[in-house]
């Protein structure tokens, strides 16, 4: 079975102090994993693919298949950050994204 | 170019009703999702439309629900007399099939409340 936990629904910081979105997962094969963002009052986003590699909005993800964690970090938290953040797995072949049930991150000036 | 379209943004009915949403997908995108979105509870996959495939409805809660996508296109999701644990934001996705790995791009949602 597929499955992601996100282990916190609120996460507080203050401006300027690092930030870690917790996500774990459970599948049996390769999957592949995404952050999300939900803004206030906007559509659902992507913001990461684990398969680019990328850095978004200062934002990075790494995939640790040993530890099944996809954890999103971002070294200075600014408050435009202050948004929901859902982690979402993906089985083999264009199937539905399982997602996790969201973290709130309030970055605090 | 034009992104997820979903309308009603808002609809407002009373328990035992039945109501249709309606996803109008990004041009050429095969695949087409329908989730719920619930308070506290995340986002929910509900369907899966892929191309001329018979649809995955693993998903959906009841027999209330029901969902098409007529010419690969635009889809509605029914939901037939409408009970109050129905009220949350609907969400629909559209990818390219060959790009899944690109992940899927939203609508706006439709907020349902049921009263």
């Amino acid at each position: 079975a597929q499955r992601v936990t996100q282990p916190e629904k609120l996460l507080s910081v203050f401006k300027g102090a690092p930030v870690e979105l917790k996500c774990n997962y459970s599948y049996s094969g390769s999957p592949e994993l995404f952050w999300y963002v939900q803004y206030s009052r906007q559509r659902l986003q992507l913001l990461l693919r684990h398969i680019s590699r990328e850095s978004i909005k200062g934002f990075t993800a790494d995939l640790n298949k040993g530890e099944t964690s996809f954890h999103l970090k971002k070294p200075f938290a600014q408050e435009e950050d202050s948004a929901m953040y859902y982690c979402a797995l993906r089985g083999s072949g264009n199937t539905p994204l399982v997602f996790g049930k969201g973290t709130r991150l309030s970055v605090i000036a | 170019g034009a992104g997820v379209s979903q309308s009603p943004s808002n609809k407002v009915t009373e328990k035992g009703k039945d109501v249709e949403l309606r996803c109008d997908p990004i041009s050429g995108h095969t695949a087409l999702y329908w989730y719920r979105q619930s308070l506290g509870q995340g986002l929910e996959f509900l369907i899966y439309f892929q191309g001329n495939s018979a649809p995955d409805k693993s998903g959906l809660p009841s027999d209330r629900f029901s969902a098409e996508r007529t010419g690969g296109s635009v889809s509605t999701l029914t939901i037939q007399r409408t009970q109050q644990e129905d009220s949350a934001v609907y969400l629909c996705a559209s990818s390219l099939a060959w790009t899944g790995e690109f992940g899927q791009y939203f609508g706006p949602g439709t907020r349902l409340t049921v009263t």
